[in-house]
């Protein structure tokens, strides 16, 4: 079965610092590849997705992330953090085996921002 | 417009009362979900609709009853719900449920408490 791995719980990094949330995923076949960003008490909002193609896929906000197949990773990035961007991040695979596509969430990592 | 609306933004219900929730999409997607989500977890599935027919029931308890009148609404008939079930209630919508990579879009959620 796939799974996701999200490995650090809570990272902490100061505004205009660079960050990278780290995920790693398990995935038989081409992995469909999602990070969403959830601020307190709200729905997940879509930042990026991999599906094919470029490896380094741009989403919104100025996030970005890398598909590295070799290391089976989907970390993402920003060059400069802005304290709006305190929030849970949750990668994401689709499974695409079946006949229903199902999301497989990793736990989530939260991001403080330090002023 | 990549909107899922949800009412109502917060719901709190004794045991024994039966209410429902509601969740619209007008991005003509004919994939609905339903996921409960727990204080710092992440999402989990709980029901899948593609094309307004029941095509996932994550073994989920018959107090929660789904229903899909069109290919724009989705609606949660809750009824005799225990406090563990208080949580949040999101609401997601794909162009379709299988045979493809799509993204889902979530709405903001409503926050259920069972008292």
């Amino acid at each position: 079965a796939q799974s996701v791995t999200q490995p650090d719980i809570h990272i902490t990094v100061s505004e205009g610092a660079s960050l990278e949330l780290r995920c790693n995923y398990s995935y038989g076949a081409t992995p469909y590849l999602f990070w969403y960003v959830q601020s307190p008490g709200q729905g997940l909002q879509l930042l990026l997705k991999y599906f094919s193609g470029d490896t380094l896929v741009q989403g919104i906000k100025g996030f970005e992330a890398e598909f590295k197949r070799s290391q089976s990773s989907f970390n993402l990035r920003k060059p400069s953090v802005h304290w709006s961007d305190a929030a849970e991040y949750f990668c994401a695979v689709l499974n695409s085996g079946g006949s229903n596509y199902k999301l497989t969430f990793g736990k989530g990592t939260l991001l403080t921002v330090n002023p | 417009d990549t909107e899922v609306t949800q009412t109502p933004k917060h719901l709190v219900m004794g045991m024994t009362n039966k209410k429902s929730l509601k969740c619209e999409q007008h991005m003509g997607h004919r994939a609905m979900y339903w996921y409960k989500q727990k204080a710092k977890k992440p999402p989990e599935l709980m029901f899948v609709y593609s094309y307004e027919k029941l095509s996932i029931n994550e073994s989920v308890p018959s107090r929660f009853s789904p229903e899909c009148p069109n290919s724009s609404l989705l609606n949660l008939h809750l009824h005799a719900l225990q406090p563990e079930d208080s949580a949040l209630y999101l609401c997601a919508s794909s162009q379709e449920a299988a045979g493809g990579a799509y993204e889902q879009y979530f709405g903001p959620g409503t926050r259920l408490t069972v008292t």
